[in-house]
């Protein structure tokens, strides 16, 4: 079955630091790979996607990279703020299919 | 805002009672989806209808049911609750059932539902 595995949080930075939180998954055939942001009170937005091996999404400062070969698709961020500070969920969508199958979430807190 | 709206924001009941969340997708969405995030079990896809068909299963309890009306809003419908049931329950919503090139799922803000 499908799966996906994130580094355990909480993950604590100064503001301007680099961030990586890892994600792998397990997954049948050439899914589609997601990160999902929660801010404190809210649902889920989705911060960047990519849909094939070797393509790198990216968005606000974001990005990660699609790779096939070590089944992985870690997040970056050269410069966090403080306003970064959320809870970032991997997930994956298997061709075919429309449900999202998530990993069990990192807690990026940013301190001035 | 993601143009998904849930309905209540809070819930609290008790256990053995019956309860009915809502979700307006966004304007021209007809997929709709729902999702139970908790503590232990992390967010987990319950089920998915499209445009009024259920279209796909998830880890979804037989005491749990969902629907979707012809307005294309949804219901899923909570019964016999336990203690264990206390979750966030999301709606999300998307223009096509997907496959490739995949559609974006919008969420909605949730409904916390506690039992007691």
């Amino acid at each position: 079955g499908n799966s996906v595995t994130q580094m355990e949080g909480p993950v604590t930075l100064s503001e301007e630091a680099f961030l990586t939180i890892n994600c792998t998954y397990t997954a049948t055939g050439y899914p589609s790979l997601f990160w999902y942001v929660q801010y404190p009170g809210e649902g889920l937005q989705l911060l960047l996607k990519a849909t094939k091996a070797d393509d790198k999404g990216s968005n606000k400062g974001f990005e990660a990279t699609y790779r096939k070969e070590t089944t992985s698709f870690h997040l970056e961020k050269g410069s966090v703020q403080v306003s970064d500070s959320a809870v970032y969920f991997c997930a994956l969508m298997n061709s075919g299919y429309s449900t999202l199958t998530f990993g069990k979430g990192t807690m990026l807190l940013v301190s001035p | 805002d993601s143009g998904v709206t849930q309905t209540p924001k809070h819930l609290i009941t008790a256990t053995g009672q019956r309860v009915t969340l809502r979700c307006s997708p966004r304007s021209g969405d007809l997929s709709v989806y729902w999702y139970q995030q908790s503590l232990d079990q992390g967010l987990q896809f319950l089920i998915q209808y499209y445009n009024g068909e259920e279209r796909a299963k998830g880890n979804i309890l037989e005491r749990f049911s969902a629907q979707q009306f012809p307005d294309l809003h949804s219901e899923l419908n909570l019964s016999s609750l336990e203690l264990g049931d206390s979750a966030l329950y999301f709606c999300a919503s998307s223009s096509r059932t997907g496959g490739y090139g995949t559609d974006t799922q919008y969420f909605g803000p949730g409904t916390r539902l506690t039992v007691l």
